[in-house]
């Protein structure tokens, strides 16, 4: 039972900005949204996290609808190293369980 | 710290032996995880730890798949006897129980292939 839905996969181009959209319209009030992304063959790494209020750090940008159904994560300055699959998951407590994700190609 | 170290990197075993996988959680944290990794399930989380104690274990696939934390540095894996559909990548990752700083840091993960 997916909480989250998100595009099979995106592409980018080099230098732009990547808008990774989310859906979670069943989230709780006490559910974070996590992203984290898989670059090939390695393992899983932290991005970013919030609950309800929009959150930057050096990675990336999280914006979180008023309703909280919907996540975007931006990466405003894309590169070829950004190239992942990209998880968005909600969370209560330390349960953290991963959907299929989205492919992210960023192109030259 | 070196991160979430496991080992071995690369497994080759024949059906039927008995494989462990080993893990070593960054210090201080008291969350450690177990996920197994395949093309056609994706991510699967495995079990999970807190202060050395199972807390769900519900995504062990069957008996033959065990897991042990004897103290806070150190985790094992176990598959006895392994199959070939056992194949995957297992990761660990480990985290601490502050909420608002609850990013899971993961391990480099151990390949597993049973033949």
């Amino acid at each position: 039972d997916a909480k989250t839905t998100q595009p099979t996969s995106m592409d980018c181009a080099e230098g732009r900005a990547a808008n990774l959209p989310c859906n979670h319209s069943t989230i709780s009030g006490n559910e974070y949204v996590y992203w984290y992304r898989q670059i090939h063959s390695q393992g899983p790494q932290y991005i970013i996290h919030g609950l309800k209020n929009n959150e930057t750090n050096e990675m990336a940008s999280l914006i979180i609808t008023e309703d909280r159904k919907s996540s975007t994560l931006i990466l405003p300055h894309a590169t070829l190293r950004d190239t992942a699959v990209y998880y968005c998951i909600v969370r209560v407590g330390q349960d953290m369980r991963f959907g299929a994700g989205t492919r992210l190609t960023v192109k030259p | 710290d070196a991160g979430v170290i496991q080992s071995p990197r690369h497994e080759v075993t024949e059906m039927g032996q008995e494989v462990t996988l080993r893990c070593k959680p960054i210090s201080g944290h008291d969350y450690l995880f177990w996920y197994r990794q395949t093309m056609m399930r994706g991510l699967e989380l495995l079990i999970y730890f807190n202060n050395n104690v199972p807390i769900d274990d519900s995504g062990m696939p069957e008996d033959r798949f065990s897991a042990k934390m004897p103290n806070a540095s150190f985790s094992t894996l176990k598959i006895q006897p392994s199959e070939p559909r056992d194949s995957a990548v297992y990761f660990c990752a480990s985290s601490l129980s502050d909420l608002l700083n609850a990013e899971a840091f993961f391990g480099q993960g151990t390949r597993l292939t049973v033949v």
